[in-house]
C-alpha cells in the first residue's frame, strides 16, 4: 500500500515549457487535490476533483490544468511554465469531503528558470 | 471569510521542554480541525483531528490539541519535545461538511535545541 505517490520528485523547466505532474493513489479515494506550497503562504489549493471525470478550480487555478481520467490518478499540467510557478506541489486524496483526513504525497519541487 | 492564523512563524525549544503551537481560526460554524506535520523534504502527515465530542484530542507522537470554541483556538501541545519533532507544523480547518475545502495556516517551524 503506497498511499499517495507523485512523479517526478524534482524538475527544472525553462519559461514557456510545458510539463505534467502525475499523482497516483491506491486507497480508492474519491477526492483528490493539487496544492502548491510557497514560503510563508502555507498550502494553497490549485484544483481538485470529487470523482473520476470531474475537476474543479481551487484558490489559485490560473496557469494550470488538470485531468482525472482514472479514479486513482490526478494529473496537473502546466502548458507554458512561468517563474511564478516555481514552487513545491503536493497532491492529496481523501475518502470524501472536508471532514475527512487528507493524505499527502511527498511533493514535487519545480523550478522554472 | 474563513481563515486560519498561526501567529508564530518560528519557535525554538530545548529538548525535553514543553511545547505549545498556536492556531486560531475564523469560521461561522463548528469546524473540522486538523494538525499536520511536515518534516524536511517530506509531505504532510496528520497528527490529530477534531470533529466533535471531547475537546481534548490525542494524536500520534505524543501530541495533543485542545479545541476552545470561546477562543476560536485549536492549540497543539506536547509535554516533552524530542529532537525528532523538529519540523513544520500546519493547522487546517475543514470548511464544512460535504465541501472539498481545507484552509491551511501558514505554518510554524519548530527548532529543537539539544
Amino acid at each position: 500500500n503506497a498511499g499517495v505517490t507523485q512523479t517526478p520528485k524534482f524538475r527544472v523547466l525553462k519559461t514557456g515549457q510545458s510539463m505534467t505532474l502525475l499523482c497516483a493513489q491506491d486507497m480508492n479515494h474519491e477526492y483528490m487535490y493539487w496544492y502548491r506550497q510557497d514560503p510563508g503562504m502555507g498550502l494553497r489549493l490549485i484544483h481538485y476533483s470529487v470523482g473520476e471525470g470531474t475537476t474543479a478550480k481551487g484558490e489559485v487555478p490560473d496557469g494550470y490544468n488538470v485531468s482525472r481520467l482514472k479514479k486513482q490518478n490526478f494529473l496537473l499540467g502546466l502548458e507554458s511554465a512561468a517563474p511564478s510557478q516555481t514552487s513545491v506541489y503536493f497532491c492529496a486524496s481523501s475518502y470524501s469531503a472536508s471532514e475527512e483526513t487528507q493524505y499527502f504525497g511527498p511533493g514535487t519541487r519545480l523550478l522554472v528558470l | 471569510a474563513q481563515s486560519v492564523t498561526q501567529p508564530d512563524i518560528h519557535i525554538t525549544v530545548s529538548e525535553g521542554a514543553s511545547l505549545e503551537l498556536r492556531c486560531n481560526y475564523s469560521y461561522g460554524a463548528t469546524p473540522y480541525l486538523f494538525w499536520y506535520v511536515q518534516s524536511p523534504g517530506q509531505g504532510l502527515q496528520l497528527l490529530l483531528k477534531y470533529f466533535s465530542g471531547d475537546t481534548l484530542v490525542q494524536g500520534i507522537k505524543g501530541f495533543e490539541a485542545e479545541f476552545k470554541r470561546s477562543q476560536s483556538s485549536f492549540n497543539l501541545r506536547k509535554p516533552s519535545v524530542h529532537w525528532s519533532d523538529a519540523a513544520e507544523y500546519f493547522c487546517a480547518v475543514g470548511a464544512g461538511s460535504g465541501t472539498y475545502k481545507y484552509i491551511f495556516g501558514t505554518g510554524t517551524r519548530l527548532k529543537v535545541l539539544a
